[in-house]
């Protein structure tokens, strides 16, 4: 089972909006509406900030949203804000014989 | 509020066995439609799934794992533990424990993870 997919590192400066792409397979994205999202900051420990494609947990900012279309999922962080520099990944659920894969993450930089 | 804590061995040897424990505060780890799942990342790399077991025993594995890996729990001590055998390098990582609400399929409540090092 491959990671998903995602682009090495995304920037933007203070204000703007940034996409993270998470491309997977039929077999996960495509096949299944349990697609995740977590942040990561050094020391602390990972954060949900998007599950069933794009709901939000409580206590999240709205600043967060997730969309999905086909085998390819979407992370949109608008009004970027300097403490939403961080590492990024997607996860899908991918079935009962293997149920969860990761992507390859993403530094967000904000300038 | 509920709360993970990893705790073990920083330090194991190469071809031995690697025994985490996941302390849960705030909820019972047998009740409820929940899942408490093992997730690492090596250092300079991502995330990868490693197990989990259900609130009711029912455990499932990362398949490129399967043949080394065994997560059960303890009700009485509201713990559950990650157990690796035959560890190598590649093994080395931050170990995390989370909860995984079986109608989210996602990981909703992390710990803060513990480090391992494999080596001799």
């Amino acid at each position: 089972q491959s990671a998903l997919t995602q682009p090495a590192s995304v920037s933007g400066s203070p204000g703007q909006s940034i996409t993270i792409s998470c491309t997977g397979t039929y077999n996960d994205i495509g096949a299944y509406d349990y697609v995740s999202w977590y942040q990561l900051h050094p020391g602390k420990a990972p954060k949900l900030i998007i599950f069933e494609v794009s709901h939000r947990p409580s206590g999240v900012s709205y600043r967060f949203s997730g969309s999905k279309s086909a085998n390819t999922a979407t992370l949109t962080i608008s009004g970027l804000e300097a403490e939403d520099e961080g590492e990024y990944y997607c996860n899908s659920y991918a079935g009962s014989n293997s149920p969860y894969v990761f992507g390859t993450g993403t530094t967000v930089t904000v300038l | 509020q509920v709360r993970l804590q990893e705790s073990g061995p920083g330090l194991v040897k190469p071809s031995q066995t690697l025994s985490l424990t996941c302390s849960v505060s705030g909820h019972l780890i047998n009740s409820g439609s929940v899942h408490w799942s093992w997730i690492r990342q090596p250092a300079g790399k991502g995330l990868e799934w490693v197990g989990r077991i259900y609130s009711g025993g029912t455990a499932s594995y990362n398949p490129s794992l399967k043949s080394r890996v065994t997560v059960s729990m303890s009700t009485s001590k509201n713990q559950f533990s990650l157990t690796l055998n035959s560890v190598t390098a590649a093994d080395t990582a931050m170990y995390y424990c989370a909860k995984n609400p079986d109608s989210w399929e996602a990981f909703d409540v992390w710990g803060p993870g513990t480090m391992v090092l494999v080596s001799s």
